[in-house]
This record gives C-alpha cells, structure tokens and sequence, in this order.
C-alpha cells in the first residue's frame, strides 16, 4: 500500500517551460488536491477534484491546470513556469466516509530559474 | 469565509517543558472537521488529529493533547513533556463542507535540548 505517491520529488525548470507533477494514490479515495506551501504562508489549495471527472479551482489557481480521468491519478500542468511558482507542491487525497484527515504525498519541490 | 489563526509563528522551549500551540478558526458553517499536522524537518505532513464540530471532548493520546472550544473557536494543541524529536512546524487547519483544507500559517515549535 503506497499511500500517495508524488513524482518526481525535485525539478529545476526555466521560465516558460511546462511540465506536469504526477500524482497517483492507491486507497481508492474520491477526493483529491494539490496544495502549495510558501515560506510563511502554510499551505494554500490550488486545485481540487472530488471524483474522476469533476475538478474545481482552490485559492490560487492561476497558471495551474488539472485534470481527473481516473480515481487514482490527479495530475497537476504548469502550463509555463515563472519564478513565483517556485515552492513545494503537495498533493492530498481524502476518503469520505471516514473523514480520516487527508492523506498527503511527500512533496515536490520545484524551483523556476 | 473560513479563516485559520496560528498566531504564534515560532515558540522556543526546553526539553521537558509543556508546551501550547494556539488555533483559532473563523466559520459561520455549523460542520466541519479540524485538524493539526507535523511537519517534521525532512518536510512530509503527518496527520496528528480530527474533530468534527459536534464533538468538543477533549482528547489525551500519550504527550499530545487538544482543547476544542466551539465558544471562542479554538482548537489548542498541547505537548507534554516535549522532546527534542517535536522539533517541526505545527499546522492547524479546518476542513468545510466540499472537503477542501484550509491552513494556518503554521507554528514552528523548537525543543532545545
């Protein structure tokens, strides 16, 4: 059981590129979300999905795109990277019943020369 | 619109020392759930609890303990006889109804040995 699995863990891109932060979890959990976290500032929701198909913006989505075509993978698109995207992406999935708290993947840290 | 508070941004104490981390929420929704995370230095999130707004007991589960009071919308975190190994940032966070994680800007928490 692999939990939420985050890839890759570190990325250097130059301005203007584009890449994709994979996210994958395997608990069958409906919900999912990207998050990240600036010095100072905890974490703030960019996107999220409460199941495959349906996504919805979070604070600050600007310059982020997702999508959800299956329950297990929630990858998150910079469509072309600045400097101020420069942080640590998490993503977060959570299963509804429980409530159980979300569970989060390890983190991506990305810097944006 | 929901709001966290961790007004406490770093808090130094010595080993063996008790320790209080400060949460306070802005909410007019009658469900939610709550939640505090570690965030140790090697960066991962670790779920430490939930409560939801029905339940107000207070809950004791070895060191940790936390102070959920719907009257001034807090949700206090203690840490009993801290250890060097708390050493991390501390995050609060409240959870609406389309499951969507809202943080505190968190509180660093130093144990000096």
């Amino acid at each position: 059981n692999a939990g939420v699995t985050q890839t890759p863990k570190f990325q250097v891109l130059k301005t203007g590129q584009s890449m994709t932060l994979q996210c994958a979890q395997d608990m069958n959990h409906e919900y999912m979300s990207w998050y990240r976290q600036d010095p100072g500032m905890g974490l703030r929701l960019i996107h999220y999905s409460v199941g495959a198909g349906i996504t919805d913006q979070g604070e600050v989505p600007n310059g982020y795109n997702v999508s959800r075509s299956t329950t297990e993978d929630f990858p998150l698109r910079l469509l072309s990277a600045a400097p101020s995207q420069t942080s640590v992406y998490f993503c977060a999935s959570s299963y509804e019943a429980d409530r159980l708290g979300a569970f989060f993947g390890q983190g991506t840290r990305l810097t944006v020369v | 619109a929901q709001k966290v508070t961790q007004a406490q941004t770093e808090i130094s104490v010595v080993e063996k020392e008790d320790v209080t981390l400060d949460c306070v929420y802005e909410t007019r929704d009658t469900t939610y759930y709550l939640f505090w995370y570690k965030q140790p230095p090697s960066g991962e999130l670790v779920f430490l609890i939930r409560r939801n707004s029905f339940d107000e007991q207070n809950e004791i589960s070895g060191r940790y303990s936390w102070n959920f009071q719907k009257s001034t919308s807090s949700f206090n975190f203690t840490i009993t006889a801290s250890q060097v190994v708390d050493s991390a940032v501390y995050f609060c966070a409240f959870e609406d109804s389309s499951y969507k994680l809202i943080f505190g800007s968190g509180t660093r928490l130093l144990v000096r040995p």
